[in-house]
C-alpha cells in the first residue's frame, strides 16, 4: 500500500465515451502528477499540480482534461480518446517538488480504448 | 535532449547478484533514483543518489558517476520476488526540477 489509490483499475472504452480517472493520496503531500506507461517506453509525464494548480501540462492532447479539486484528489477525464491512447495510467504524489521529490505512485489504471 | 538508456531485460539466479546500469545525457543533473515495479503494481521509490559512490539499503545498493553520467542498481542474494521491473530516473534543474524515467529494466530471477 503506497498511499496513492486509483481507481478504476482497469477500463475498457470505446471511442465516443467519456470517462474519467480518479486518483486520492493519502499522504499530506501537496504535489499530483499523472503519467501515461506505455510497453518496453519511458514513463511520459503528462501534468502536474502543486498546491492544486497546474503547473506542467506536457503537449497532451485536448482529449484528456485534468482536474484537481483539492491536494488530495486528482481526476482525468477522458472524452474521444483513440487506440493509441491505450496505456496504463499512473498517479503520483509527492512532498513539494523540488530537490530530491520522491514520487509515491498509484497502481494505475490499464485503459483499453476501442 | 534528456535521455537515459538501461538493458530492457536482465536474467540471473536466485541467491546471485546482479547489477542493472544506467547511462543518462543530461543537463543540470541532480540525481538520479531507481524505482521497482512488479507487474500489476505501483512504481515503488528505492534509493537516491545525488553525489558520487555507493549508497546501501539492505540488499539492495544503488551507486552513481557523476562524472561517467552512469549509475547502477545492485540485487544482492537475489530472490524470486524480486522479479520486476526497475526505472532509474534523473532529477535535473533546468531552471525547475523535472524528473525523467528511463524505459525500465525487466529482471527475471529464476530457481
Amino acid at each position: 500500500e503506497t498511499g496513492v489509490t486509483q481507481t478504476p483499475r482497469h477500463l475498457v472504452m470505446g471511442m465516443t465515451n467519456k470517462k474519467s480517472l480518479k486518483c486520492e493520496q493519502h499522504l499530506g503531500h501537496n504535489a499530483m502528477y499523472w503519467y501515461k506507461q506505455s510497453a518496453k517506453k519511458p514513463l511520459e509525464l503528462m501534468f502536474v499540480y502543486s498546491l492544486e494548480e497546474r503547473v506542467e501540462n506536457n503537449s497532451v492532447p485536448s482529449r484528456f482534461s485534468p482536474e484537481c479539486p483539492n491536494s488530495s484528489h486528482l481526476f482525468l477525464h477522458l472524452h474521444t480518446l483513440q487506440p493509441e491512447d491505450s496505456a496504463l495510467y499512473l498517479c503520483a504524489s509527492s512532498q513539494g517538488r523540488g530537490g530530491k521529490n520522491i514520487q509515491y505512485f498509484g497502481a494505475g489504471t490499464r485503459l483499453s480504448v476501442l | 535532449g534528456q535521455s537515459l538508456e538501461q538493458p530492457s531485460e536482465v536474467t540471473a539466479v536466485e541467491g546471485a547478484i546482479v547489477q542493472i546500469n544506467c547511462t543518462y545525457q543530461t543537463s543540470g543533473f541532480y540525481g538520479l533514483s531507481w524505482y521497482q515495479q512488479h507487474d500489476g503494481g505501483a512504481p515503488t521509490f528505492l534509493s537516491y543518489n545525488a553525489l558520487d559512490g555507493l549508497e546501501e539499503t539492505g540488499r539492495f545498493s544503488s551507486f552513481l558517476s557523476r562524472s561517467d553520467s552512469y549509475g547502477y542498481l545492485l540485487l544482492q542474494e537475489l530472490q524470486m520476488k524480486d522479479s520486476a521491473s526497475y526505472f532509474c530516473a534523473v532529477r535535473v534543474d533546468t531552471g525547475g526540477f523535472k524528473t525523467i524515467f528511463g524505459a525500465g529494466t525487466r529482471l527475471f530471477v529464476k530457481a
